[in-house]
């Protein structure tokens, strides 16, 4: 597919529990962002990747989120510990370059429920 | 710090009729502006950005935005709105690389 590919598109998990989220960016595109939409709000900024490095993980909420990209292409954001408040539609997105100026293409987001 | 701020939680319009969705954004500097819809089930998808010159920007599907730097404003506007057109906007702001700063969202409802 040309898009950004997430999965699962809906994963239900028990409080406590570790969950991994897939992101597959538009081929060629080097920037990958991860954002966290709750309900009834705007997305909210998690990290950036430029290539395999996080060039800023500032939006992480606490040390129970991590999120790697080894090979510069497909990104994991793991969730340890999960908590009820972590239920949030989780979104990615890539760009083939990172300046202010370039267009961010989204997925359509990994709806996490923590139960 | 750079905020966004979508004053309007929930619109009602009827077909046919004219739409103004409403964003104000603060930022230290000059902004680079976006309005992405999102429909239920589907990912963001983009509808206009200014980054700079002609302060009034079309964008896909018939909208456009004006940007008033006075006003710190950058309102989203149709002329003819459609059944199809309800959806949730989200206005944003680039800050540092394209990582975006988005506004809480304004739902819009188009009645027959």
């Amino acid at each position: 597919g040309a898009g950004v590919s997430q999965t699962p598109s809906n994963k239900v998990t028990e409080k406590g529990k570790y969950v991994e989220l897939r992101c597959d960016p538009i081929s060629g595109h080097t920037a990958l962002y991860w954002y966290r939409q709750s309900l009834g709000q705007g997305p909210e900024f998690l990290i950036y990747f430029q290539g395999t490095g996080a060039a800023d993980d500032s939006g992480l909420p606490n040390d129970r989120f991590f999120a790697v990209r080894p090979e510069g292409s497909v990104s994991t954001l793991k969730i340890q510990r999960t908590e009820r408040g972590d239920s949030a539609v989780y979104l990615c997105a890539s760009s083939p370059g990172s300046g202010r100026n370039t267009e961010a293409f989204f997925g359509q987001g990994t709806r996490l429920t923590v139960v | 710090a750079q905020s966004v701020t979508q004053p309007d939680i929930h619109i009602t319009v009827s077909e046919g009729a004219s739409l103004e969705l409403r964003c104000n954004y603060s930022y230290g500097a000059t902004p680079y502006l976006f309005w992405y819809v999102q429909s239920p089930g589907q990912g963001l998808q983009l509808l206009l950005k200014y980054f700079s010159g002609d302060t009034l920007v079309q964008g896909i599907k018939g909208f456009e935005a004006e940007f008033k730097r006075s006003q710190s404003s950058f309102n989203l506007r149709k002329p003819s709105v459609h059944w199809s057109d309800a959806a949730e906007y989200f206005c944003a702001l680039a800050g540092t690389a394209s990582k975006l700063t988005f506004g809480t969202g304004t739902r819009l409802q188009v009645t027959l």
